[in-house]
Order: C-alpha cells, then sequence, then structure tokens
C-alpha cells in the first residue's frame, strides 16, 4: 500500500530564507508526483507536475526533484516571501488515484 | 469562470439528514474526481468518473454516498443519514485526460465544507 510522508509537518522561517520540503512514498511504482498548495479553507492549486521519467520541474522560485528510485521528492522555495505561507502537499499518482501526504504548513516571518 | 467549481461552499445539517453536492469541472475536461480531506489530513480519493463512467470507487465511500455525472459534464455526490464523521471537506478536481495512462494534472474546485451535528 501507497503511503506518503511529508517532514516537517510544520515550518516557520523567516522572509528571504530559501527552504526545502521533503515527501517520501513507498512505493516507486508511481506515473507522477505533484506538488500542490493549500491555502486555509481553500482548494488544492497545483504547484509543479514531475512525470515518472523526470528528475526535476522549475516555476519560478519553485524547484521540485523526483527520485523515484529511493522514494523522494523536495520542493525548493528560493527567497521565501510572506505570501507563501500555507500548506504544501505532496501527491504520488498511480491508475485511477493520487495519495496525498498529510502536509507541510509553512509560516513566512514578515 | 474556466475553473473549477463546487456548491454550496459550505454546508451544516443535522445527522440523518441527506445533502447533495455539486461540482462542475472545467468545461473539456473528461476526467472528475471526488476527494474528502478532514482536518490534518489530505485529501483521500473517494471515486473518479471518465465522462459518464465511474470507473473507480474507494473503499471510504460506504453505500451511503452516490455519485454520479449523468451527461459526463456536472457531477453530483450524494450522502445518506449523515452521520457525525462525514464531516470534511469534500473537494472535486477534473482534468483532461489523452492517454491511457492517469498522468495529466489535476485542477482541483474550492471545496465544499460539510458540517454534521
Amino acid at each position: 500500500k501507497q503511503e506518503v510522508t511529508q517532514i516537517p509537518a510544520a515550518l516557520s522561517v523567516p522572509e528571504g530564507e530559501n527552504l526545502v520540503l521533503n515527501c517520501s512514498f513507498t512505493d516507486s511504482a508511481i506515473y507522477n508526483l505533484q506538488w500542490f498548495r493549500q491555502d486555509p479553507g481553500k482548494g488544492l492549486t497545483s504547484l509543479l507536475l514531475i512525470q515518472s521519467s523526470q528528475r526535476e520541474q522549475t516555476s519560478g522560485r519553485l524547484n521540485a526533484s523526483l527520485d523515484k528510485s529511493s522514494g523522494r521528492s523536495t520542493l525548493y522555495i528560493a527567497a521565501s516571501q510572506p505570501g507563501d505561507s500555507a500548506t504544501y502537499l505532496c501527491a504520488v499518482r498511480r491508475d485511477d488515484k493520487i495519495i496525498f501526504g498529510k502536509g507541510t504548513r509553512l509560516h513566512i516571518l514578515p | 469562470d474556466t475553473g473549477v467549481s463546487q456548491d454550496p461552499r459550505h454546508k451544516i445539517t443535522k445527522r440523518g439528514q441527506n445533502v447533495t453536492f455539486r461540482c462542475d469541472p472545467i468545461s473539456e475536461h473528461n476526467r472528475l474526481y471526488w476527494y474528502r480531506q478532514t482536518l490534518g489530513q489530505g485529501p483521500e480519493f473517494l471515486t473518479y468518473f471518465q465522462n459518464e463512467a465511474q470507473l473507480e470507487k474507494s473503499r471510504l465511500l460506504s453505500d451511503r454516498f452516490s455519485a454520479e455525472r449523468p451527461k459526463g459534464s456536472f457531477s453530483t455526490l450524494e450522502i445518506q443519514r449523515t452521520e457525525q464523521g462525514d464531516s470534511a471537506m469534500y473537494l472535486c478536481a477534473s482534468s483532461l485526460g489523452t492517454s491511457g495512462r492517469l498522468e495529466e494534472t489535476q485542477y482541483f474546485g474550492p471545496g465544499t465544507r460539510l458540517l454534521v451535528l
């Protein structure tokens, strides 16, 4: 059974710092891995999707990497801003389902 | 509006009542998904449609839950005889699938928050 774990569960960093969020999964047979952002009480916004054949994706200040063999992904956020404060969810996909982690609650201190 | 929409955004009901939620996907998307998210957890898959066909149902979807997508466009999720444990955010997502593998990006709606008293 696929399990997705995100560490840390919560993180507070001063504005301007670079930071890394971690995601691990137990079954490497995935189609893709996706990072989402969720603001309190809101739906999910897709940030980056990495196909199983890819090793990383970049969008603006965000960079996501995928090491399928070791079951790990990282989301790197450069030059953090208060507007980056949200919960970040990692999700892996195989067949019909997306399996989500519990998320990392990120708070950027002004 | 080109995004996924859900209605209502909030629903408070008494235990034992029936509730129905609606999801309108992005217009050209052929795939539609329902998820449930409880506080402090990631979303959990409930069910999935390709066009009007319901192709997968999670074991989380008890007999009290039913989902439909009659014309391959909007979808409804009904919960009968609601229980307090049904309180959660119900999220809908849609995608445009062009291959046999399900590897495209899913776009999520804002969710319907259900509170069962």
